[in-house]
């Protein structure tokens, strides 16, 4: 059974520090990764996604990916408050119709 | 790009009526939609699977003859709760993707409250 595995927090961080959240997942076949941001009473929306190991940077945003420790994860500089909600990792494989699988989130709080 | 939309927003409706969502992929073709649904403060959970012009595909636990999906076109996924009942009031999301590795993109959800 796949898996997906995220600390629902909360993570607390002050205003202007680095927040990391982590994903670990099981599939050792899993080739895409997605990170999704919730907040609370709306739908996700799509903040990065990463398919090699490395980082991959995208303004405050910086996706990290271990394939060989199977963990991904997602550090937000420069933290706002506007950043707190709910961050959702997605594990799927690569090609075909694979259905991805979701992680139950990291509840991320912002305090100024 | 790579717009979903959903409709209603918000629906509330009696416990027996059926109610249906509609969720459209506006700028690309989705072959294939998700629907999920989410209880407050809990994850979400995927009910079924979508390609245009085949069956659902229902994840376990979920009744496929409750919860009606059609994906008639390339840009068009319509979920209907059929006999609706206040257990079934929660937030339905869709999301749609173009297919492969791409990335998927959700809808702005429906919240659906039964009396």
């Amino acid at each position: 059974q796949k898996e997906v595995e995220q600390n629902s927090g909360p993570l607390s961080v002050p205003e202007g520090a680095i927040a990391s959240l982590n994903c670990t997942y099981s599939d050792q076949g899993s080739q895409s990764f997605f990170w999704y941001r919730q907040y609370s009473g709306k739908s996700p929306e799509l903040i990065m996604f990463i398919y090699s190991n490395g980082d991959k940077e995208d303004g405050r945003f910086t996706a990290q990916l271990n394939k060989a420790s199977q963990y991904v994860s997602l550090l937000i500089r420069d933290s706002q408050p506007s950043d707190s909600a709910t961050y959702l990792c997605a594990v799927g494989l690569s090609g075909g119709s694979y259905i991805p699988t979701f992680g139950r989130g990291t509840s991320l709080i912002v305090h100024p | 790009g790579a717009v979903v939309s959903q409709h209603p927003s918000r629906v509330i409706c009696k416990s027996g009526t059926s109610v249906k969502i509609e969720c459209r992929s506006l700028d690309f073709q989705a072959t294939t939609m998700f629907w999920y649904r989410q209880f407050p403060k809990q994850s979400l959970m995927l009910m079924a699977t979508s390609n245009e012009g085949s069956k659902a595909t229902y994840e376990q636990g979920v009744e496929k003859d409750k919860f009606l999906i059609n994906h008639a076109s390339l840009t068009l996924s319509t979920l209907t709760v059929t006999s609706a009942h206040p257990e079934d009031s929660s937030f339905y999301i869709c999301s749609a993707r173009t297919g492969g590795d791409n990335e998927q993109f959700f809808g702005p959800g429906t919240r659906l409250t039964v009396l």
